[in-house]
């Protein structure tokens, strides 16, 4: 059964660093991207980015570059989404998503990550 | 501003059909990529629904369907049902951006 588990809720005050994750299972996560989607308190869905785990090549939307980092290990099956200085606005449920192609459909979802952070 | 564009809100009776729009552009739904739609529960992550403008992952039950035409695309759902009533998002690739694109959501209310 294809599994994408990420970690656990977060609560951080403006200025600390942070690194959520994604671990998958049941597939092969090099055979796959990873993206990472920003929901906001009552809004919709933002695409932030992939990684294909395999090499670790990675693609931002404009949006989000330079304020977040995906990364990868792939001998554990993870994926990572990690800020280095948040802001209230970074406030949000994260989570990480599977596709088969960068173009395709995000097939598999993770729980989600709540990540608040406030002063 | 969503680069696909839903309509905030749609409703319908039980048993009823209602039908959900989304409107992109030539380097996204025009492009010919494919368009695909999320349900999401209150409380809950996204969940695939439709992928490749009109098709349904295994358990899907076929009162949802899928079309695309030009620069649009729509999720029709027939037979109303209470559980039915969530957030649907469409999600396509855009060309001039390099990435992935979600429409605005659309909260379904079943009356």
């Amino acid at each position: 059964e294809v599994q994408l588990v990420q970690s656990g809720a977060e609560v951080k005050k403006p200025g600390e660093s942070l690194k959520i994750s994604c671990m998958g299972s049941g597939y092969s996560i090099t055979n796959y991207f990873i993206a990472w989607v920003r929901q906001m308190p009552g809004k919709g869905l933002e695409w932030m980015g992939i990684i294909y785990p395999d090499d670790s090549e990675t693609r931002y939307s404009p949006s989000f570059q330079g304020q977040v980092t995906i990364s990868a290990d792939k001998s554990i099956s993870t994926a990572y989404l990690q800020w280095s200085s948040l802001k209230a606005s970074d406030t949000a449920m994260y989570y990480c998503a599977r596709l088969a192609g960068e173009v395709s459909d995000f097939d598999y979802w993770g729980q989600g990550t709540l990540v608040t952070v406030s002063s | 501003q969503s680069v696909l564009t839903q309509p905030p809100s749609v409703s319908g009776a039980p048993g009823q059909r209602v039908t959900i729009s989304c409107t992109g552009s030539s380097s996204n739904i025009g492009a010919a990529y494919g368009v695909h739609w999320y349900q999401q529960l209150p409380g809950t992550a996204p969940k695939l629904l439709i992928y490749g403008n009109s098709n349904r992952p295994s358990g899907v039950p076929d009162r949802f369907s899928g079309s695309k035409s030009g620069t649009s695309a729509s999720l029709a759902i027939t037979g109303l049902q209470a559980e039915d009533e969530a957030d649907y998002y469409c999600q396509s690739y855009d060309l001039s951006l390099s990435g992935s694109v979600f429409g605005g959501g659309t909260k379904l209310t079943v009356l």
